[in-house]
């Protein structure tokens, strides 16, 4: 099945800060997702980007699927930024569903 | 548009026993999937349903098994219950199979006893 990894596993900033989030994944995808999970458990989507780019608010996402890369943009971070961010890649004809990495821990401090 | 609806949210079962968890999903999707989630392994897919069949299936035991309902409503559920079955269940819903966007429930949190 697909490998990914992310990283930073962990990543603390001030309120105000930008932070870019990277995903790394071992094959071909036609299916790749960033979600938020909020402290509650809620996985809440964030992008659909199999590849190319889309901003949503202070929000934005680039998946280079030829090298096999996708980041994560976030601007003029806010205390509700804070969670676990994962990216979960699926290659649509596999049996595995998608494959979510360990995600990336924020803590956006005031 | 309500989104997906996941009963019951919370659940403490002893070893042993058997759980049945429901999954609605956002109206007008036919796609359900189930991830598992713990500390330990992380996010984990279970199966996926599509049209009252099961179309892929995890890594996972027997003891694990679902079915969806014309309504494409789906449970799952969970024999035998043991200690590492404790977890944050979600279920994830689509227009049709996986390849678009997934939309997640808040999840069934399982405690096993």
């Amino acid at each position: 099945g697909i490998q990914v990894e992310q990283s930073p596993p962990d990543l603390i900033l001030q309120e105000g800060a930008n932070s870019t989030l990277r995903c790394n994944f071992s094959d071909s995808v036609n299916n790749l997702q960033w979600f938020h999970q909020n402290p509650w458990g809620q996985l809440i989507n964030l992008f659909y980007i199999p590849s190319g780019t889309k901003q949503n608010g202070r929000l934005s996402a680039t998946t280079v699927a030829t090298e096999r890369y996708s980041l994560l943009y976030i601007s003029s971070s806010q205390t509700t930024d804070s969670g676990v961010y994962f990216c979960a890649p699926g290659s649509g004809g596999g049996a595995d569903g998608l494959t979510f990495g360990k995600g990336t821990h924020l803590i956006i401090q005031p | 548009k309500a989104g997906v609806t996941q009963t019951p949210r919370y659940l403490i079962k002893t070893r042993g026993q058997q759980v049945t968890l429901s999954c609605s999903p956002i109206s007008g999707h036919r796609s359900v999937s189930w991830y598992q989630q713990t500390p330990g392994q992380g996010l984990q897919f279970l199966f996926e349903y599509f049209s009252e069949t099961q179309r892929n299936k995890g890594n996972f035991p027997g003891r694990f098994s679902g079915r969806q309902f014309s309504n494409s409503r789906s449970e799952m559920n969970v024999s035998t219950l043991e200690l590492g079955d404790s977890a944050l269940y979600l279920c994830a819903s689509s227009w049709t199979f996986r390849g678009e966007t997934q939309y997640f429930g808040p999840g069934t949190r399982l405690l096993v006893l």
